[in-house]
């Protein structure tokens, strides 16, 4: 059972547009919500969290929205650059921490 | 700081064998949690372990084990290789409390069953 889940694999956008990934997930008892951005033979690397009693988490060009009722959030990245270009995984873990739980991605495309 | 460092980076091996791959985590972060990453089917978990004890496992096959030494160094072991077992297999390391940052990923170990 797939708790989260990226429905779009794929997202290719023009350079200095918006870019939107979607997730959504059915455990209502997720505390934390992350977004990793992974390149091609290298791991994952951190890019922005938000925690479930907040709707809305800002840094610099991301930003992540959380809609607990829908059990979605999103993340924009305004405005997108070519380097953007890589896999995005959201990620959310237990309100008794331990283990994230992983979407199955969203590989983006920016074109200049 | 040094990140976290996995060994070896590729590994070729053939079916019906056994690996066995290491982590390394950051210094000072007790937990390491292990994930295969398949094309589709995103970052499956394999297993957390906090302290040498193994705290969480996710669901995959008895010929998929791990452990962990008393300085968080961690090694996982796959036995009977199978050709479904080919994938990036990522190693992450956290520190308790750590909420807002979640892990930090090793570079991975690209396995290739043949």
């Amino acid at each position: 059972d797939q708790q989260v889940k990226q429905n779009s694999p794929s997202l290719s956008v023009q350079e200095g547009r918006i870019s939107i990934l979607n997730c959504d997930y059915t455990n209502s008892m997720f505390d934390y919500f992350l977004w990793y951005k992974k390149y091609p033979a290298e791991g994952p690397t951190f890019l922005i969290s938000i925690s479930s009693i907040k709707d809305k988490n800002e840094d610099g060009r991301f930003t992540v929205f959380l809609n607990k009722s829908a059990k979605h959030l999103s993340l924009h990245i305004v405005p997108s650059q070519p380097g953007d270009s890589a896999v995005y995984f959201c990620a959310a873990r237990g309100n008794q921490g331990g283990k994230l739980i992983f979407g199955q991605g969203t590989e983006l495309s920016v074109k200049p | 700081k040094a990140g976290v460092t996995q060994t070896p980076r590729y590994l070729i091996k053939t079916r019906g064998q056994q690996v066995t791959l290491s982590c390394s985590p950051i210094s000072g972060h007790r937990s390491v949690s292990w994930y295969q990453q398949t094309p589709g089917q995103g970052l499956q978990f394999l297993f957390e372990y906090f302290s040498e004890t193994q705290r969480n496992k996710g669901n995959f096959p008895g010929r998929f084990s791990g452990r962990q030494f008393s300085n968080s160094r961690s090694e996982m072991n796959v036995s009977t290789l199978e050709l479904g077992d080919s994938a990036l297999y990522l190693c992450a390391s956290s520190s308790p409390g750590n909420d807002y940052y979640g892990y930090t990923f090793g570079s991975g170990t690209r396995l290739t069953v043949v």
